[in-house]
This record gives C-alpha cells, structure tokens and sequence, in this order.
C-alpha cells in the first residue's frame, strides 16, 4: 500500500534550521509530485509548494520562497523540506503529500505530519 | 490568489442529522474542490474531488455539489466517526488554497 512516512518531531530555537524528510513507498515515486503543507495552531492548512519528482524541479508559493527549500533522494524514494531562519511563527505541524486530482481519479496521500516546535 | 472563505466555522449537531457546509471561491474555479476531513492529531483525508467525485472507501452520506464559485459539502444522516474538521480546497490554480474550517461538534 501506499505509504509516507515523515521524520520525528524537532524542537529549535529561533534562527535555526531543520529539515523534515517524507519516505514513500507503495508506488512509483517519479510518477506524482510531492507538495508541502504546514498547518500552524489553531489556523488552516497552508500550501508551501510543489517539487516535481521526475525533474527535481521545485515550484513554491509566493508567501514561502526564500525561507524554504524542497529537495529529493531518489535512490530512497524521499523528499525532504528544509527550513532556514527559524521564527516562533513557523511553529507549525508540516505534511508531504501527493494531493493530486484528476478527472476521473486521484492520487491524495498523506505524510502522518511532522511537529516543528521553534522556541527559545 | 483564490481565497476560500467557508462556513460555518463550527457547528453543533446530533447523530443522525443533515450537515451542509459551504465554501465560497473569491474568483470561478469550474469544479476543481476538493473536501477534505481531519480528526484531531491526523493527517487530513479527502472525502471528495471535482466538487462531487466521492473517494474510493467514503460513505455515500457525504456528498459534494456546485460549480464557479460555491460548493457544498453535505452529510445526510451524521454518524459519530464523523465529528471532526472539514476543509475545502481548490486546485484550480496555484498556489492551492484551503478554506478556514468547519468543525463539527456533538450537541
């Protein structure tokens, strides 16, 4: 089946960095993009981006470039999401997920999420 | 960017009662809304896609509509497993975005 499988929580203080890597397996990993959503508390779902995992090539919103980076190991079949420049409002639980919806189809799976707590 | 604005942002309600949610595009979307739900400490789940296509394994009680700009999500007869935060969001164009919320509560 298919599955993501994110890395553990991380604790940082403010102007830190941290990276969170996403294992999939259970299908084709070059076949489906992987985008990244972070949910801080208590506020929605927020969308950082997209990186293509045949080409590598990643895509990022407007409100996430500079402090975020997506990058791929493709002889693990993982992404990872790497964040520069810490703040307390970064504070927020952070999913991969291949969100894709076709016509006919999707292919919606979900990381189980990772908890990045910055505080000094 | 496309907001979503939805509504209510949380409600209360008995087992067995009819729930409609709503969520409102800012600009047409055609029917590119997906529904999500999330229980607490999980990842979220899509329930529907196309505004209307019912994932694989999702209980026919859920059901989606609408086209352009509003979109409904509703719950013919609620069932305890379905206490929980309801999303919508569009993929018609980037960056995705996501409504603010439901959380349906028991009354």
């Amino acid at each position: 089946q298919v599955l993501l499988v994110q890395s553990g929580s991380e604790l940082k203080r403010p102007g830190a960095s941290v990276k969170v890597s996403c294992k999939a397996s259970g299908y084709t990993f070059s076949t489906y993009s992987m985008n990244w959503v972070r949910q801080a508390p208590g506020r929605r779902l927020e969308w950082l981006g997209w990186i293509n995992t045949d080409t590598g090539h990643p895509t990022y919103a407007q409100a996430f470039t500079g402090q975020f980076v997506f990058s791929l190991d493709t002889s693990v079949n993982t992404a990872y999401l790497q964040i520069s420049s810490l703040k307390t409002e970064d504070t927020a639980v952070y999913y991969c997920t291949t969100l894709w919806f076709g016509e006919r189809d999707s292919f919606d799976f979900w990381g189980q999420g990772t908890m990045v707590t910055v505080s000094s | 960017d496309i907001q979503m604005t939805q509504s209510p942002s949380s409600l209360s309600a008995s087992v067995g009662d009819r729930v409609t949610i709503t969520c409102r595009a800012s600009h047409g979307i055609s029917n590119y809304v997906a529904w999500f739900q999330q229980k607490p400490g999980k990842a979220p789940r899509s329930l529907i896609y196309g505004a209307s296509t019912l994932q694989s394994g999702v209980p026919s009680r859920f059901s989606g509509s609408g086209s352009g700009t509003d979109f409904t999500l509703n719950i013919r007869s609620l069932q305890p497993e379905d206490f929980a935060t309801y999303y919508c969001q569009q993929y018609n164009s980037y960056p995705l975005t996501f409504g603010g919320g439901t959380k349906v509560e028991i009354q």
